[in-house]
């Protein structure tokens, strides 16, 4: 079976703080890891995606860092805000094996 | 363009009840997909579809039943439902195998 373990399972930062989220796989055929954020009520939705060809992937406050020879990935979210409260789910794919969602992680951004 | 789709938004079944959950997508892709999500849980794969006609199991398929007869919908029905089968639902779609998902918004099923 295979697996994509996310930690922490919640996590509460100041306003302005940083958020981290870690995710490890262990399939080495997988080669696409996105991060899908799901408000309440609603379902998750692509936030930002990285390929093990980069290390690093910034768009605006979120950043993805990946190392392949660790076989893992996080999410960074700089200068949180309450707005980031949600749930933030990684994920991993590649190799024609189905996506693998991480448990995901409870954010809450206090004000 | 409405993306994914799904009614109802909510619903309560008796035990042994059956019903089926919809799901239609507008942006011509192949690959459909449902999901459960139980509370504090991750995403369970129930079924998925390659394209019209070709459905197979997830993770999690029993209990359940799918069809694909077009690009567009993707029916989920419940059989003889449980309160085992008390989740929230979610449908998605993507135009290749391992691409981009785009999800529903759910459908908050209780079982009593």
């Amino acid at each position: 079976q295979q697996q994509v373990k996310q930690s922490p399972q919640s996590l509460i930062v100041q306003k302005g703080g940083i958020s981290i989220i870690n995710c490890a796989y262990e399939n080495t055929a997988f080669d696409y890891f996105p991060w899908y954020q799901q408000f309440p009520g609603k379902g998750p939705a692509l936030l930002i995606a990285i390929r093990p060809d980069v290390s690093e992937k910034k768009e605006g406050r979120f950043t993805i860092s990946f190392n392949k020879s660790a076989k893992q990935f996080s999410l960074h979210i700089m200068d949180s805000q309450p707005g980031d409260s949600a749930t933030y789910f990684c994920a991993a794919n590649g190799g024609g094996f189905k996506t693998i969602f991480g448990a995901g992680t409870r954010l809450f951004v206090k004000a | 363009n409405a993306g994914v789709t799904q009614t109802p938004k909510f619903r309560i079944l008796k035990i042994g009840q059956s019903m089926t959950l919809q799901c239609t997508q507008d942006m011509n892709h192949n690959y459909m997909y449902w999901y459960r999500q139980d509370p504090g849980m991750g995403l369970k794969l129930i079924y998925y579809s390659v394209g019209a006609g070709i459905t197979d199991k997830g993770e999690v398929p029993n209990g359940y039943n799918v069809s694909r007869s077009t690009t567009e919908d993707f029916p989920l029905r419940l059989e003889l439902a449980a309160p085992s089968q008390t989740s929230v639902y979610f449908c998605a779609s993507s135009l290749t195998w391992g691409d981009t998902q785009y999800f529903g918004p759910g459908t908050r099923l209780t079982v009593l």
